[in-house]
């Protein structure tokens, strides 16, 4: 399967400030997702990361919130902007090589915390 | 949406000992995973199994999509098995994955 790197693995960030997550993977995949596991919690889907064009957020998630880019097959970002003590949280990619019916692998996952 | 319940929410196992780890949904699924996040927080594919049974060493897992519900078997337990252990799902119409809330195994030497 997709080797995939996340970058960092871990952040601690003041209030307010932005920080953007990368995510990379060794081969060309057909979808990438990005997800949030607060504290203790599950995880949930934020967005799907589209090839050259917006991503599609879920409910609860914003654009302006959570800026996602991909500009190509192998590789997207995610922002945390004006962050929050909420934002606390891990966050994942995941990506499915081939059709939507294969199982989906996971990044390591960003632990961002903010004071 | 669908519906993805996990059952018992916290095990507490001796090393050694075997546990059947629960998973129920609520609608058909074209996909079915189980997922071990280890105390690092890394998620580690068990298995993808949308219907039947499947064994990887010590961990087997069983779908039976007609009645909506997912077992993993962990045998003879070891304390590197601590951690919490999700199903996810996928309906036939969808492309984003349903998480349940997850077990959090632990396992004492």
């Amino acid at each position: 399967s997709a080797v995939i790197s996340q970058k960092p693995s871990r952040d601690i960030c003041q209030r307010g400030t932005s920080l953007t997550i990368q995510c990379q993977v060794d081969s060309q995949v057909t979808m990438m997702f990005w997800y949030r596991q607060q504290p203790g919690q599950s995880l949930t889907l934020i967005a799907t990361a589209n090839q050259g064009s917006e991503a599609t957020y879920e409910s609860g998630f914003v654009i302006d919130k959570f800026p996602i880019s991909r500009p190509n097959l192998t590789f997207s970002t995610l922002t945390v902007s004006n962050m929050s003590p909420e934002d606390s949280s891990i966050y994942l990619c995941s990506v499915v090589e081939g059709g939507n019916d294969q199982p989906q692998h996971f990044g390591d996952g960003t632990r961002l915390s903010i004071l | 949406g669908i519906q993805v319940e996990q059952s018992p929410p916290d095990l507490i196992l001796q090393e050694g000992a075997n546990s059947t780890l629960r998973c129920n949904f609520s609608d058909s699924v074209n996909n079915l995973q189980w997922f071990h996040q280890n105390p690092w927080g890394q998620l580690i594919n068990l298995f993808y199994i949308p219907s039947g049974t499947k064994q990887n060493g010590r961990l087997s897992a069983t779908t039976v999509a007609t009645e909506r519900y997912s077992l993993l078997y962990i045998s003879s337990s070891q304390t590197t098995d601590s951690g919490v252990y999700f199903c996810a799902v996928l309906r036939p119409s969808g492309s984003r994955l349903t998480f349940g809330e997850g077990t959090q195994l632990t396992v004492n030497p």
